[in-house]
């Protein structure tokens, strides 16, 4: 049974350029999470979704970040103009119910530098 | 906001040791989870507390749910090399929420 598979695992862009950033939740988990790290710094909850909705994105800048989660096809959280403190690991998980147990899995993580 | 004070930051042990690092809050929590980071990985599961007072092993892992709900603790007995990483506490806020908020994290380096 594959995990939370996310990918790129590693991204470079300049600044301005945009950002995307997939994930393929667990097989049979519907429920959705992205998460950021910066260095040195514990996970940072952004936003947390089902099939074709967003549950709750309180935890996302208010410009320039999106995410989605078609019906078909992975999780994308997408970063628009990035700046250099965007730069982070950015961490996908999910869960087979609502995270209220807190028992998440998690993907290996997509590292994003902005140069 | 609520945040997760954890305590130490690093720790350098022989191998053998035993190593303790515990969590704490100005709020409460209905779940307490310990997750395990190796470098360039995500986050793994180790234990998780549901109930205050509540102790669980998992392994040579032992973790508690603090009484007041606002700590909790992670001891590790006869530390292995592997067990290098560094440990995050994290927590469900009360009223249930899919925010898990995380601590800031313990690296823990263990010397042959």
């Amino acid at each position: 049974n594959a995990g939370v598979m996310q990918n790129p695992r590693h991204l470079v862009r300049r600044r301005g350029q945009e950002a995307r950033l997939r994930c393929s939740p667990m097989k049979g988990h519907s429920h959705v999470y992205w998460y950021r790290q910066l260095p040195e710094e514990g996970l940072k909850f952004m936003v947390y979704l089902q099939k074709e909705n967003i549950i709750d994105e309180s935890g996302m800048p208010k410009e320039r970040f999106s995410a989605e989660f078609p019906k078909e096809g992975p999780s994308i959280l997408r970063i628009q103009q990035v700046v250099r403190g965007d730069s982070a690991a950015y961490f996908c998980a999910s869960s087979p119910r609502e995270a209220g147990t807190g028992e998440l899995f998690f993907g290996e993580g997509s590292r994003l530098t902005v140069l | 906001g609520q945040q997760l004070n954890q305590s130490p930051q690093s720790m350098f042990i022989q191998e053998g040791e035993d190593v303790s690092m515990n969590c704490t809050s100005s709020s409460i929590f209905n779940t307490w989870l310990w997750y395990k980071q190796d470098p360039g990985e995500g986050p793994v599961l180790l234990i998780a507390l549901y109930k205050a007072g509540e102790l669980t092993s998992n392994g040579r892992l032992t973790a508690q749910f603090g009484i007041t709900r606002k700590d909790s603790f992670l001891n590790i007995s006869a530390s292995i090399p592997s067990d290098v990483g560094i440990y995050f506490c994290a927590g469900v806020p009360r009223g249930g929420s899919e925010k898990l908020v995380f601590g800031k994290g313990m690296k823990l380096t263990v010397n042959p």
